[in-house]
């Protein structure tokens, strides 16, 4: 079945640091999705991206999705202490499982003021 | 803003127990889904509907069942709580396109 792979499974860094996470997948997404999730809560859609090449902002976050549709990352550019959770990629494709997302496995992502 | 809400943060609930989790979606969306998260096993995926009255089984259904009788909610049965269902229970609902997924707050549940 298809898998992705996210790296790095966890990250230390000083506050002021950029960021940087990526995935890997062995199939073509059409859609790529980043989500943060706090402890205790739900996953938080942080940026969506659907066409290859795409490059999409949020405030100190930027994400890409790769030309080969294979890969996606994301930076966090000047972390604060609030960045600290866990960051999930996801991907679709119009496949057999009709669009249905498939998740890496989370970087958790700690930030030392 | 899409809101997702779920009936309950936290439920404990004893084995053997009939537990029903409710999960209401404010945007008119087509789609909704219900996961679990593990720790080290990631988010899976229990059941999905697309439309009102229909479902489809996700990776993992055994052990539970759903109900759609409405657009706006969607609801995750365990019919016998067992132990090992004790988990982060996540709702999420999409449009039909772009294949953006919303998620639920969560709920915790415990089976003792």
């Amino acid at each position: 079945g298809q898998q992705l792979n996210q790296s790095p499974q966890s990250m230390f860094i000083q506050e002021g640091e950029d960021v940087s996470m990526n995935c890997t997948s062995s199939s073509i997404f059409n859609t790529w999705l980043w989500y943060k999730q706090d402890p205790g809560e739900g996953p938080v859609l942080l940026i969506a991206l659907y066409k290859a090449g795409e490059l999409t902002s949020n405030g100190r976050l930027t994400a890409q999705f790769g030309i080969t549709r294979k890969d996606s990352f994301l930076n966090i550019s000047a972390s604060i202490p609030s960045d600290v959770g866990i960051y999930f990629c996801a991907g679709s494709n119009y496949g057999g499982s009709q669009g249905n997302l498939i998740f890496g496995k989370g970087t958790k992502l700690s930030v030392k003021p | 803003d899409v809101k997702v809400t779920q009936s309950s943060r936290y439920l404990v609930k004893r084995t053997g127990e009939k537990v029903f989790l409710e999960c209401v979606q404010d945007m008119d969306h087509e789609n909704m889904f219900w996961y679990r998260q593990d720790p080290g096993l990631g988010l899976r995926l229990i059941y999905f509907s697309y439309d009102v009255k229909m479902k489809e089984k996700g990776d993992i259904p055994e052990g539970y069942s759903v109900s759609r009788e409405k657009k706006e909610r969607f609801s995750l049965i365990l019919e016998s709580a067992s132990t090992n269902q004790t988990s982060m229970y996540l709702c999420a609902s999409r449009q039909r396109a772009p294949e953006t997924q919303y998620f639920g707050p969560g709920t915790r549940l415990l089976v003792l």
